[in-house]
């Protein structure tokens, strides 16, 4: 079982759908971070998380400490939301990915 | 404001061959630098991270070495490339730990 599992591998939207994908973890974390990485590859952090909840814009991140769980919300999904959207886990300086989430988000 | 430059861009190398990938980061001090690595079809993977010059510390026994020649200079290395070294390579820079990384723009990297 890999320590960060991220559901669903695969997500398909239509426009303006709200998405939620989800990351649980069996390890020890100092912070969580969400991150999206584009098709040419470029990554961009989109929040870092050690409790509660986080906004930007129309994109919403929540941790659970106690259940080791993290959901990463987007509310009105357009297609320039398309990307990977990759779960990480920090303990000091190690960070341990899931697998991603490829969404695709269709006009 | 802080940016992160890596080079090359893109890099086509053949087996047995070395590498040197560079990474520099602009407008912040004393940043914690790291490497990745991100294998074709697989999940990101840290490779190396550093939290000083010289200082360097390794995730996964490899074919590659990492060196921080000066405070916001991180490179990586190896002296023969292996086919599994084929990739796309990031670096990232964060204030401390735990913090927000910032990730370079990467290098795709093909052994053949």
């Amino acid at each position: 079982k890999n320590e960060v599992e991220q559901s669903p591998q695969n997500l398909t939207a239509q426009e303006g759908e709200f998405i939620t994908i989800n990351c649980s973890y069996s390890v020890g974390i100092s912070a969580l971070h969400w991150l999206q990485q584009h098709p040419g590859g470029g990554i961009v952090s989109l929040f870092m998380l050690s409790s509660g909840k986080k906004k930007h814009g129309r994109l919403i991140a929540t941790i659970n400490i106690q259940e080791k769980h993290s959901s990463l919300h987007i509310t009105a999904s357009h297609p320039r939301d398309s990307a990977v959207y990759i779960c990480a886990v920090l303990n000091n300086n190690d960070m341990r990915f899931g697998a991603g989430t490829r969404l695709t988000v269709k006009p | 404001s802080q940016t992160i430059h890596q080079w090359p861009a893109t890099l086509v190398q053949p087996v047995g061959s070395p590498l040197s990938l560079e990474c520099t980061v602009e407008g912040t001090s004393n940043p914690n630098l790291y490497w990745y690595r991100q294998a074709a079809g697989r999940g990101l993977q840290l490779l190396f991270y550093s939290v000083g010059i010289g200082q360097i510390s390794s995730e996964v026994p490899q074919n590659l070495s990492a060196s921080r020649p000066q405070d916001r200079q991180f490179i990586l290395s190896s002296k023969k490339l292996l086919l599994s070294d084929s990739g796309f390579y990031l670096c990232a820079w964060s204030v401390s730990q735990p913090d927000t990384q910032y990730f370079g723009p990467g290098t795709r990297l093909t052994v053949l």
